[in-house]
């Protein structure tokens, strides 16, 4: 059974950092292509960033130079790695998995993110 | 950016109504678009992709529509678990956008 489990989510004051991680179990992360999803609470979804199976990332302009994704091969475990946070990135924040085609069919529960002094 | 534009952003229908909505893209996405079913505290679920295909084992009366810049997502007779908010997705492209969500009640 594939499975997405986001944990690393809290309160951080504005500046801050905070690392996500996303486990997965039933697939191998290495070979698909991952995303970062948030939602502000009340809002739409927002893309946040992608890793490729090739190790190639791209990020919102939202988030760009801020943010980095990654993954750990042996842990079967994606990041997101988020600096320098601000009061508009307080969100829940999903990983996705990307069929390859650019549609999510799995994702996780969530992990809530919240930026405030 | 593509923009994604839904309409309505909320509706309110019987159980058994045929149910209607709408999502409309800034450029031409072909046929690369998804529709998701979020219910409230849960992550989203994929229902449709590729406009109009059908995820393994979503309920039929779930479909979709459209090419180009025009896309619609029906539900053929609403069910009292289909309370939920849909979105569409764009995937011709990153940044990958999503409309603003319809939000889908019973009268």
């Amino acid at each position: 059974e594939v499975q997405l489990v986001e944990t690393g989510g809290g309160l951080i004051q504005p500046g801050g950092s905070l690392r996500l991680s996303c486990a997965a179990s039933g697939f191998t992360v290495s070979s698909n292509y991952m995303s970062w999803v948030r939602q502000a609470p009340g809002k739409g979804l927002e893309w946040v960033s992608v890793i490729y199976s090739g190790g190639s990332t791209y990020y919102a302009d939202s988030v760009k130079g801020r943010f980095t994704i990654s993954r750990d091969n042996s842990k079967n475990t994606l990041y997101l790695q988020m600096n320098s946070l601000r009061a508009e990135d307080t969100a829940v924040y999903y990983c996705a998995r990307d069929d390859g085609s650019g549609s999510y069919d799995a994702w996780g529960q969530g992990t809530l993110v919240t930026v405030s002094s | 950016d593509i923009q994604m534009t839904q309409s309505p952003s909320s509706l309110s229908a019987s159980v058994g109504d045929r149910v209607t909505i709408t999502c409309q893209a800034s450029q031409d996405i072909s046929n690369y678009l998804n529709w998701y079913q979020q219910k409230p505290g849960k992550a989203p679920k994929l229902l449709i992709y590729d406009a109009s295909n059908l995820e393994t084992g979503v309920p039929s009366r779930f479909s979709g529509s459209g090419s180009g810049t025009d896309f619609t997502f029906t539900i053929s007779s609403l069910q009292p678990e289909d309370i939920a908010t849909y979105y569409c997705q764009q995937y011709d492209n990153l940044p990958r956008t999503f409309g603003q969500g319809t939000k889908v009640e019973i009268k």
